[in-house]
């Protein structure tokens, strides 16, 4: 059965530093993938989405992010890290056979320091 | 363009109570989606439809739990007879459906079963 892990529950980064944010998922095939952001009290917002294809794909507010086969990842990047930033974020994969249902990791609470 | 809206925000209720969840998806978009978020955990989908169809209830706890969306447009979800462990955020998410995997998510009910 497909699933997501996201190996760190909480990250704690400085201003201005950079950021990556880990993500293995499990599916025998080539899924499709998405990082989402949820602010304090409120719903999800989709950041970006990788369907097959360029590996790197960019996101809203300097996000990107890196599928691996090899790796099973799917690893969110930001260079420079703002204070608005402080949110959960939630790697998710959809299986591409048809099943439009998203199967999400648990989540990573991103700590910005000042 | 007006995004998914859900009513009520928040909700607490002794066990055994009922509640209703309402949700209005984004105009045109006929796959809609509801998910429980347990506290510190990801979204776990609870069902879905396409129109005014179920494709996926597997997830939903028959016993007490129940969705609706008769028109294909606004969907309610409701739980007879609460229980503690009901306690979490009702998130309701959208989707233009056929070829696309993104899923737009309302603000979500939180609700505290006591």
């Amino acid at each position: 059965a497909q699933s997501v892990t996201q190996p760190d529950a909480r990250v704690t980064v400085s201003e201005g530093a950079s950021l990556q944010l880990r993500c293995k998922y499990s599916y025998f095939g080539t899924p499709y993938l998405f990082w989402y952001v949820q602010y304090p009290r409120q719903g999800l917002q989709l950041l970006l989405k990788y369907y097959p294809g360029d590996p790197v794909v960019q996101g809203v507010n300097g996000f990107e992010a890196e599928f691996s086969k090899s790796n099973s990842s799917f690893h969110l990047r930001k260079a420079s890290v703002h204070w608005s930033d402080w949110a959960v974020y939630f790697c998710a994969v959809s299986p591409s056979s048809g099943s439009w249902q998203l199967i999400f990791g648990s989540g990573t609470q991103l700590t910005v320091m000042p | 363009e007006a995004g998914v809206t859900q009513s009520p925000r928040y909700a607490v209720l002794q066990e055994g109570q009922a509640v209703s969840f309402w949700c209005d998806p984004i105009s045109g978009h006929d796959t809609l989606y509801w998910y429980q978020q347990p506290r510190d955990q990801g979204p776990q989908l609870l069902v879905y439809f396409r129109d005014e169809a179920v494709i996926d209830n597997s997830q939903l706890p028959s016993d007490r739990f129940s969705a609706v969306r008769p028109k294909g447009t606004n969907s309610t979800l409701k739980i007879q007879s609460a229980k503690q462990g009901d306690t979490a955020t009702y998130l309701c998410a959208s989707s233009p459906g056929l070829g696309s995997y993104e899923q737009y998510f309302g603000p979500g009910t939180r609700l505290t079963v006591l």
